[in-house]
C-alpha cells in the first residue's frame, strides 16, 4: 500500500523557518518524482515545488521561489520542503503527492501557520 | 502561466440528476489535465488523468472529456457520496496550477 505521511508542521512567528518531512512507503521511491501541494484555509490547491526522481530537476511556484527549498534522501524514502522567511500567506495545510503530472497518492497533509 | 477556470463556481443538484462541470484554460494543454474530488477535512483524490482517464476505482458514473482548452467532467446520477468540491489540473507546463474548485452542493 502507497503510503505518504507529512510531519513537521505547526505555529511559526512571520519571518521564521519550518522544514516539512514526508515519509514514504509502499512504492519505489527512486523511482518516482514528488511533489508538495497547499492549501490556505478556505481555498483551493495551489502547487508549491516538485522535484524529479534523481533531484536533477525541481521547479517552484513563484510564490515561494527564493524562499522555500525541496530536497530529497533516496536512502530514507523521504521528501521535505524547508521554508525560510515565512509569510502569513504561507499559512496553509502542505500535502506531499507522488509524481509531478497527475497526483494519484496523496498525504494526509500538515498544518503550518504563520502568525505573530 | 497557465490559468485553469473553472465553472460554475457552485452546482446545485438533487441526488439522482445529472451534473456537468467545466475546466477551461488559458491556452491550450493538450489532455494533460487531471480531475480531483475533495471532501472536507481530507485529501484531494485523484479522478481522471489525460482529461478522460478515470483514475484507479473511481465509479463508472464518473466521466471526463475535452481537449486542448475545454474539459468536462460529468457525473451521470449523483450519490450522496459524490457532494464535494472539484478541482481540474493541468500538468502541460510548469508551473502546475489547478481551477479555483466547483463544489457541487444538496439542492
Amino acid at each position: 500500500e502507497v503510503q505518504l505521511v507529512e510531519s513537521g508542521g505547526g505555529l511559526v512567528k512571520p519571518g521564521g523557518s519550518l522544514r516539512l518531512s514526508c515519509a514514504t512507503s509502499g512504492f519505489t521511491f527512486n523511482s518516482h518524482s514528488l511533489t508538495w501541494v497547499r492549501q490556505a484555509p478556505g481555498k483551493g490547491l495551489e502547487w508549491v515545488s516538485s522535484i524529479s526522481s534523481s533531484s536533477s530537476y525541481i521547479y517552484y511556484a513563484d510564490s515561494v521561489k527564493g524562499r522555500f527549498t525541496i530536497s530529497r534522501d533516496n536512502a530514507k524514502n523521504s521528501l521535505s520542503l524547508q521554508m525560510n522567511s515565512l509569510r502569513a500567506e504561507d499559512t496553509a495545510v502542505y500535502y506531499c503527492a507522488r509524481s509531478w503530472t497527475s497526483f494519484e497518492y496523496w498525504g494526509q497533509g500538515t498544518l503550518v501557520t504563520v502568525s505573530s | 502561466e497557465i490559468v485553469m477556470t473553472q465553472s460554475p463556481a457552485t452546482l446545485s443538484v438533487s441526488p439522482g440528476e445529472r451534473a456537468t462541470l467545466s475546466c477551461r484554460a488559458s491556452q491550450s494543454v493538450s489532455t494533460n489535465l487531471a480531475w480531483y474530488q475533495q471532501q472536507p477535512g481530507q485529501a484531494p483524490r485523484l479522478l481522471f488523468y489525460g482529461a478522460s482517464t478515470r483514475a484507479t476505482d473511481i465509479p463508472a458514473r464518473f466521466s471526463g472529456g475535452g481537449s486542448g482548452t475545454d474539459f468536462t467532467l460529468t457525473i451521470s446520477s449523483l450519490q450522496s457520496e459524490d457532494f464535494a468540491v472539484y478541482y481540474c489540473q493541468q500538468y502541460n507546463n510548469w508551473p502546475r496550477t489547478f481551477g479555483q474548485g466547483t463544489k457541487v452542493e444538496i439542492k
